[in-house]
C-alpha cells in the first residue's frame, strides 16, 4: 500500500523569501510518480510539478521546485520568492504507474505574510 | 493543459435527495476518477470510471451510493444517493492521461441540509 506523510499542518513565510513543504511518502512499487498540488479557497486543485521515480533531475516548474531525495522516500516542495497569491493548501501525492491510483496527504496550509 | 469541467459547480441539498454531478473533458483520455473532500480534509478516491464497463470502487464506497457513468472518453457523471448531512463535501473529478499528467475539475461544493 502507499502513504503519504505532510507533517506540517500549516506554515508562515514572508513574501519574497523562500519555502519548503515536507512531503515523505511509503510505496513497495519501483516505479511511481509524486505529484504536487494547490488548492486556494476557490477549492480547485492546481496542478504544480511532477516528479518521476526513476527521473535522476529534480523537477522544476517556474518558483517551484521539488526536492526529490530517493533513498529518504521524501518529495519536498521548494517555494521560491514567495507571492501573496501563494496562500493556499498544498497536497503531495503519489500514484502507482501500473493502475494510476493516486493517494494523497493530508496537506499543509501556506500563509504568505506581506 | 487540458479543461476539465463540472456542473454544478456548487448545490444545496435536502436530505433523502440525489445529486447528480458532471464531468465533462475537452480531449479523450482513458482514466477519469471521482474524489470527495470532506470539510477540513484531504481527497479520498471514491472510484474509477471505467469507460463501458462497471466503475471499479475504493473500500468504503459503493455502487448504489455512489453510482457513476462513463458513457464514452469525454464524460462521467457521479451521482450522490440518498443524501445525509455527512455527505456534504466537495466532489471532484480527475482525468489523467499518463503517469505525469492528472488534471483536476473545479470540483462540486455540496451541502446537505
Amino acid at each position: 500500500a502507499q502513504k503519504i506523510t505532510q507533517t506540517q499542518p500549516g506554515m508562515f513565510v514572508q513574501e519574497k523569501e523562500a519555502v519548503t513543504l515536507d512531503c515523505t511518502y511509503d510505496t513497495s512499487d519501483q516505479s511511481y510518480g509524486l505529484f504536487w498540488y494547490k488548492q486556494p479557497s476557490s477549492g480547485e486543485m492546481i496542478f504544480l510539478i511532477y516528479q518521476g521515480s526513476y527521473d535522476e533531475q529534480n523537477a522544476t516548474e517556474g518558483r517551484y521546485s521539488l526536492n526529490f531525495q530517493k533513498a529518504r522516500k521524501s518529495a519536498n516542495l521548494v517555494i521560491s520568492a514567495s507571492q501573496l497569491g501563494d496562500s493556499a493548501m498544498y497536497f503531495c501525492a503519489i500514484t502507482n504507474t501500473g493502475g494510476f491510483k493516486t493517494i494523497f496527504g493530508a496537506g499543509t496550509r501556506l500563509f504568505v505574510k506581506a | 493543459s487540458a479543461v476539465i469541467s463540472q456542473k454544478p459547480s456548487r448545490d444545496i441539498c435536502q436530505r433523502g435527495t440525489s445529486l447528480t454531478i458532471q464531468c465533462q473533458v475537452d480531449s479523450q483520455v482513458t482514466m477519469m476518477f471521482w474524489y470527495r473532500q470532506q470539510p477540513g480534509q484531504s481527497l479520498t478516491l471514491i472510484a474509477t470510471a471505467n469507460q463501458g464497463s462497471e466503475a471499479t470502487y475504493e473500500s468504503g464506497f459503493v455502487i448504489d451510493k455512489f453510482p457513476i457513468s462513463r458513457p464514452n472518453l469525454t464524460f462521467s457523471t457521479l451521482t450522490v444517493s440518498n443524501m445525509s448531512p455527512e455527505d456534504s463535501s466537495i466532489y471532484l473529478c480527475s482525468a489523467q492521461w499518463s503517469t505525469d499528467t492528472q488534471y483536476f475539475g473545479p470540483g462540486t461544493r455540496l451541502t446537505v441540509l
